[in-house]
């Protein structure tokens, strides 16, 4: 599966929209975009994932390049207790049980 | 809540002791992990159970033993621990189809301390 990288940290403003960049350069067609937030002592959270459309749910909204070598999470209207990790991972529809988890980035709202 | 619970929560223990950590999910997943998350390190998946059967042990030492009686229930037997074993152990689930991935739903987890 693809590496991906992401800014160690990040803040943004409670009510501001967050932009969470993720790089992804070396990801293969058949990998998709997937993010996770872990809150603090909590077990990480599923957010959205995507191929290559852009993707929007409850939650959160996912950009992807056309070219596919980055992505963006968008958080519309951050609040303090979107204060977490967030994890950008890529991987194989085959490639059913392995994440490979990096260190994420650590977003902080601030009011 | 995620469906998926995890006892205990918290747990304290010699290098002596053995114990179990369990992990339940109510979602009617076919696939449960064990994950390890030391402090300042990313995850590390330990183990995976696909439909019962044991399909991924990622080198893990032989102290930590799974056990998956079921679909719904997965235990992680711990003895003989290390006191570089303390961590915050996760658990999770998901639904293995053969239409592509699924995300994986996960535990609070257990915060292991090994003295």
């Amino acid at each position: 599966d693809a590496k991906t990288t992401q800014p160690p940290s990040m803040d943004c403003a409670e009510g501001r929209a967050a932009n969470l960049p993720c790089n992804h350069s070396t990801i293969s067609g058949n990998e998709y975009v997937y993010w996770y937030r872990q809150i603090h002592s909590q077990g990480p959270q599923y957010i959205i994932h995507g191929l290559k459309n852009n993707e929007t749910n409850e939650m959160a909204s996912l950009i992807i390049t056309e070219d596919r070598k980055s992505s963006t999470l968008i958080l519309p209207h951050a609040t303090l207790r979107d204060t977490a990790v967030y994890y950008c991972i890529v991987r194989t529809a085959v490639s059913n049980y392995q994440l490979i988890w990096g260190a994420g980035t650590k977003l902080i709202i601030k009011p | 809540e995620t469906g998926v619970t995890q006892t205990p929560r918290h747990l304290v223990m010699g290098m002596t002791n053995k114990k179990s950590l369990k992990c339940e999910q109510h979602l009617g997943h076919n696939a449960m992990y064990w994950y390890k998350q030391s402090a300042k390190k990313p995850l590390e998946l330990m183990f995976v159970y696909n439909f019962k059967e044991q399909t991924e042990n990622n080198s893990v030492p032989s102290r930590f033993s799974p056990e998956c009686p079921n679909s719904s229930h997965l235990f992680l037997h711990l003895h003989t621990l290390q006191p570089e074993d303390s961590a915050l152990y996760l658990c999770a689930s998901s639904l293995v189809t053969s239409g592509g991935p699924n995300e994986q739903f996960f535990g609070p987890g257990t915060r292991l301390t090994v003295l």
